[in-house]
């Protein structure tokens, strides 16, 4: 399973662009990138998940380069809502592998 | 609301005991999952079925046992339960299809704490 690495944690303030970069050196072919968000006593949700060039939804945009070897994902002028964790993921999972969480990136948005 | 439901929300044991955690995945899913997260080892995959077959294992202990029945619900067993025990249990469901190859659902989760 490819493992990935990203930072532990990030400050922002509210309206500004925050920009969380995650490195999957060892990513496999047929892995795609997943972003969830977790908030405090809450499960992951799913936010984005792309496997090349830009992906955009509702509520963010994932960057990926073409050699996959990195990912990044986008929020738009965040607000103080958005303040919680975020986890890079890559892996298939319909194909029976596990999804691996790491430790992810706590995001705090100030005022 | 995710559309998995677990229950209990909250279970205080003493150590030792067996306890059972149920999952409920949404409707039409048939894969479920189950997760452990204590502050120290963060979100901690334990093990997967998929339509009542075990499909894959992570760090699950011994002590610790699941099954998927045939309506889909699924049940984690935690037996000879120890203080380190005591995290956030949560299940998660997928649908197996559609274009979010690794999007799961993810339930309010089962706080237990082991005394």
């Amino acid at each position: 399973l490819a493992k990935t690495t990203q930072p532990i944690s990030m400050d922002s303030y509210e309206g500004q662009e925050v920009n969380i970069t995650c490195s999957h050196n060892n990513i496999a072919t047929n892995d795609y990138i997943t972003w969830y968000q977790q908030f405090p006593s809450q499960g992951p949700r799913f936010i984005i998940q792309g496997y090349k060039t830009k992906v955009t939804n509702e509520v963010a945009s994932l960057f990926i380069p073409a050699d996959r070897k990195s990912s990044t994902l986008s929020l738009p002028r965040v607000s103080l809502s958005d303040t919680a964790v975020y986890y890079c993921l890559v892996g298939f999972n319909q194909a029976g592998t596990a999804l691996i969480f790491g430790k992810g990136t706590t995001l705090s948005v100030s005022s | 609301d995710s559309g998995v439901t677990q229950t209990p929300k909250h279970l205080i044991t003493a150590t030792g005991q067996r306890v059972t955690l149920r999952c409920s995945p949404r409707s039409g899913d048939l894969s479920v999952y189950w997760y452990q997260q204590s502050l120290d080892q963060g979100l901690q995959f334990l093990i997967q079925y998929y339509n009542g077959e075990e499909r894959a294992k992570g760090n699950i202990l011994e002590r610790f046992s699941a099954q998927q029945f045939p309506d889909l619900h699924s049940e984690l067993n935690l037996s000879s339960l120890e203080l380190g025990d005591s995290a956030l249990y949560f299940c998660a469901s997928s649908a197996g299809g559609g274009r979010n190859y690794n999007e799961q659902f993810f339930g309010p989760g089962t706080r237990l704490t082991v005394l």
